[in-house]
């Protein structure tokens, strides 16, 4: 797979339910970003986590990283339909943290 | 809160003609991008851009791009003959530091006939 690749690439859920997107990469990096997007909308910066960090919370999302499978994993929990969106991680190769390879997104829908 | 702003929301223009797309980012930050989406596919970095000069760039900020900081605050993209596969979102991002979040814009879809 490709630098920063989401799966799965659509995910269904009843609002309530927990949700999580995994994403897989190739290259050592510094830090591994997720964001959203919400149809034809721009992206939305939802958490960063360093390589030296395993998890992170923040509100309903939790995100783990374990660089030793060059993976993460973004859970959110409880979702609304609200949360209904593209989500992308997006990794900074490391020596170059100045542009972002993003992965082609996991599209959730969260029905009401 | 303080967002990253572009305009203009959507720009049509015919292949061939020159387009500049217009940023302002985060008043503090340092660094600024270009990234574009292709409809239906993945965003992809452009270039960055630090003190004035451009830091990276990918394989498709060929010659016929340029990026300019003309002034304390406006950050722009220009395409100098588009191309019909040029048609994309593009999106300016920003941030303090080059190892943080990047913020980005809402985007200007440019649809070139």
């Amino acid at each position: 797979s490709q630098q920063g690749e989401e799966d799965p690439q659509a995910l269904s859920i009843q609002e309530g339910e927990n949700a999580t997107m995994n994403c897989s990469y190739k290259t050592s990096i510094n830090n591994l970003q997720w964001y959203r997007q919400n149809s034809g909308r721009g992206l939305v910066h939802l958490i960063l986590i360093r390589s030296n960090e395993r998890e992170k919370h923040s509100g309903r999302l939790r995100v783990t990283l374990d660089t030793s499978k060059k993976s993460s994993s973004l859970l959110i929990t409880a979702s609304r339909a609200a949360d209904t969106a593209s989500y992308f991680c997006a990794t900074d190769p490391s020596g170059s943290a100045r542009q972002l390879t993003f992965g082609s997104g996991t599209q959730l829908t969260v029905l009401p | 809160e303080p967002e990253v702003t572009q305009t203009p929301s959507h720009q049509v223009t015919q292949m061939g003609q020159e387009v500049i797309l217009r940023c302002v980012p985060i008043s503090n930050h340092l660094y600024f991008y270009w990234y574009r989406q292709i409809l239906g596919q993945k965003v992809e970095f452009l270039v960055s851009f630090y003190n004035n000069e451009i830091s990276e760039k990918s394989e498709i900020f060929d010659d016929q791009f340029s990026v300019e900081r003309p002034d304390g605050s406006n950050f722009t993209l220009k395409i100098r003959s588009t191309k019909l596969e040029d048609s994309a979102m593009y999106f300016c991002a920003s941030n303090l530091v080059s190892y943080n979040e990047q913020f980005f814009g809402p985007g200007t879809r440019l649809t070139v006939l």
